[in-house]
């Protein structure tokens, strides 16, 4: 069965320093998706970066970057430059043939960002 | 572009009644997901409409259900409310592409709706 692992229930950081915030996937379709979302206090889920399982880069988008390592099976969300608009709960998802369209996510990482 | 909208924001009712929540996908996307985040649980993916048709249900009993209308947007009906609905509900919708690679499909998501029963 699929599975989403997020080990680090809160993180801590100062502004400008980078983090990383780690998840592990479990799946036997050679066909997926991993996603990674935002979600602030105020309940949205914000959608931050997308990395295809036959995708040969790594994904970027601004301050954010997926660090995905086919073999460990791990999809680590980087965030560069940390600010405190960044202290929220992240959640890093996957979706694969056989779930359809249907995101599995972990249990997020709570991260806070300090001055 | 407008994003997701979903109403009420906040919604209290009392064991056994029944609630609709509603939810309006991004302008050119033809399919919703409805989604239930309780307190201890994470995010659990209830159901997914495309096209007007319900395409997948995720492990929630029968008195969880919806539909599509025309014009895309879609309801979240929940019938005999139990205490351990109280939850957010979150909807997102996505653009359809090709079927086969639907696991590529990214989804956005509303502001959700918190039910809580009493």
């Amino acid at each position: 069965a699929q599975k989403i692992t997020q080990t680090q229930p809160g993180m801590f950081v100062q502004e400008k320093e980078a983090v990383t915030l780690d998840c592990t996937y479990d799946t036997s379709d050679p066909s997926y998706g991993l996603f990674w979302y935002k979600q602030p206090s105020s309940g949205e889920m914000i959608f931050l970066i997308y990395q295809g399982s036959y995708d040969q880069q790594n994904a970027t988008e601004g301050r954010y970057s997926l660090n995905f390592q086919k073999a460990r099976k791990s999809a680590n969300l980087v965030i560069s430059a940390s600010q405190l608009g960044d202290s929220a709960m992240y959640f890093c998802a996957m979706s694969d043939n056989q779930a359809g369209t249907a995101l599995i996510f972990g249990k997020g990482t709570t991260l806070s960002v300090s001055s | 572009e407008a994003g997701v909208t979903q109403s009420p924001t906040h919604l209290i009712k009392t064991r056994g009644q029944q609630v609709t929540l509603r939810c309006s996908p991004i302008s050119g996307h033809t399919s919703v997901y409805w989604y239930q985040q309780a307190l201890g649980l994470g995010l659990q993916f209830l159901l997914w409409y495309d096209e007007g048709e319900e395409r997948n249900r995720g492990n929630f009993p029968p008195r969880f259900s919806g539909r599509q209308f025309p014009n895309y947007s879609s309801e979240l009906n929940v019938n005999a409310l139990e205490l351990e609905d109280s939850a957010l509900y979150l909807c997102a919708s996505s653009p359809r592409r090709v079927a086969s690679r639907s696991y590529t499909d990214t989804q956005y998501f509303g502001p959700g709706t918190r039910l809580t029963v009493l």
